[in-house]
């Protein structure tokens, strides 16, 4: 079966560390990848999308960036975080079909 | 730039009524696809309509589109607590770009 997950589920980060979320996709090849925030209250807001390995497309100028190192993982990364990078993270793929994005479960990251 | 835009942002009905969502785009689409995401959680995909179809049903969701005024909208029947959740409009566009969701709505079914 297809399946998404990501980890980890919640991430308090002080301001100026490091940030690494991870996104695997199971039970598919080549999947187009995403990675959405999401503001508390708010709508979502694509980050980053991937078509294939190593090929990453950015939506939003920030200080965070993405990367495709195997088919079915995408990882989104920051050295230094901001406050501004609080939310909720999304990582989605799209199935062949009507059947949209799938959403993995995502991860809240509180930077304090 | 957001693509869609529903209406209204925030919406609370009773148990048993009919709960209705609007969404307006501004550009061609392929197709219009409607959310759901409950509170902390990822979003599900509800329902798919294709830019020739002008409506579709799933069980109590009917869904409506209107491509000449460019809208769309998502109608949930017989409403149930359950279905509190934040509903969201998505457009997909040609020349295979990303979707494009819209703020949502905030529906709250009271029982």
């Amino acid at each position: 079966s297809q399946t998404i997950h990501q980890w980890p589920a919640t991430l308090v980060q002080p301001v100026g560390s490091p940030l690494s979320l991870e996104c695997t996709v199971e039970g598919t090849s080549n999947p187009n990848l995403y990675w959405y925030r999401q503001a508390a209250g708010r709508g979502l807001q694509l980050l980053f999308y991937s078509v294939g390995i190593g090929q990453i497309s950015s939506e939003v100028p920030q200080n965070l960036s993405a990367s495709r190192p195997q088919d079915r993982q995408f990882i989104l990364s920051s050295k230094k975080l901001l406050l501004s990078d609080s939310g909720f993270y999304l990582c989605a793929w799209s199935p062949p079909g009507d059947r949209g994005h799938l959403f993995g479960p995502g991860t809240r990251l509180t930077v304090t | 730039s957001q693509q869609g835009e529903e209406d209204p942002q925030a919406l609370s009905i009773q148990e048993g009524e009919n709960a209705t969502m609007n969404c307006s785009y501004k550009t061609s689409i392929n197709n219009l696809q409607w959310y759901r995401q409950n509170s902390g959680r990822g979003l599900v995909h509800l329902i798919l309509i294709r830019s020739n179809e002008r409506e579709k049903h799933s069980g109590r969701l009917r869904v409506t589109l209107d491509t000449s005024k460019k809208s769309s909208s998502l109608l949930i029947t017989a409403s149930r607590a359950a279905d509190t959740a934040s509903y969201f409009c998505a457009t997909d566009r040609p020349g295979n770009t990303p979707l494009v969701f819209g703020k949502g709505t905030r529906l709250s079914v009271i029982a």
